[in-house]
């Protein structure tokens, strides 16, 4: 089963922060974040184990809560370069069931001047 | 590097014919993927070999489906008989191994009509 975003969509204005939900419905080994602009190929962002770490680099972060089986991607000062549509992508299962992702629904995210 | 490389970007086929997607993985990744982008699924797995060896094909539509990987640098998806349900955007997607991201190509927009 797909693993559930939210928000679908949000706009935002240069500078403001925004934060991406994932949950999955399965135990989770791992979670990736991607972001894919209009007309090309997603892009990984960053990856998070299971542990609860949280991960980040200069103003994108990610927190991985695996009792909560749920992800956030933190977008902090956005900039017009962070448009475009964000999946999580999950590995289920203790072991990580295989070395597929099942991505998620997708959370489109415009930032405008 | 010059990334995962899939051909062609474009392919516009009548329905009943033979299609055949390209992909060259990046050099020693040892995971590959096809991947199916639609409005309405968003992206589905198609199927996965880890070392040249298919591991999952449960995402394969039906039989009209088949890939191969002959060896560590070259794989294909075909579609025979396509039809216009096929039409979607196929990603394919290597990786390094289970805690790794994926680097998708620039994917194949199929339309069959």
């Amino acid at each position: 089963q797909q693993p559930v975003q939210s928000p679908q969509a949000v706009i935002l204005r240069e500078g403001e922060d925004a934060v991406i939900n994932c949950s999955s419905s399965k135990a989770l080994y791992s979670v990736h974040w991607y972001r894919q602009k209009h007309g090309e190929a997603p892009v990984f962002l960053m990856i998070l184990l299971k542990g609860g770490e949280q991960k980040g680099h200069e103003k994108i972060s990610a927190s991985f809560n695996e009792k909560k089986q749920q992800s956030s991607l933190y977008l902090t000062a956005s900039q017009l370069s962070y448009s475009g549509t964000y999946f999580c992508g999950t590995r289920a299962g203790v072991t990580g069931g295989g070395n597929k992702l099942t991505f998620g629904t997708g959370t489109q995210l415009k930032v405008e001047l | 590097d010059a990334g995962v490389i899939q051909s062609p970007r474009h392919e516009v086929t009548e329905m009943g014919q033979e299609v055949t997607l390209r992909c060259k993985p990046i050099s020693g990744h040892n995971s590959l993927f096809w991947y199916r982008q639609t409005m309405m699924r968003g992206l589905e797995l198609l199927i996965y070999f880890n070392n040249n060896v298919p591991i999952d094909d449960s995402g394969m539509p039906e039989d009209r489906f088949s890939a191969k990987m002959p060896n560590a640098s070259f794989s294909t998806l075909k579609i025979q008989p396509s039809e216009p349900r096929d039409s979607a955007v196929y990603f394919c997607a290597s990786s390094h191994g289970q805690n790794y991201g994926y680097t998708f190509g620039s994917g194949t927009r199929l339309t069959v009509v």
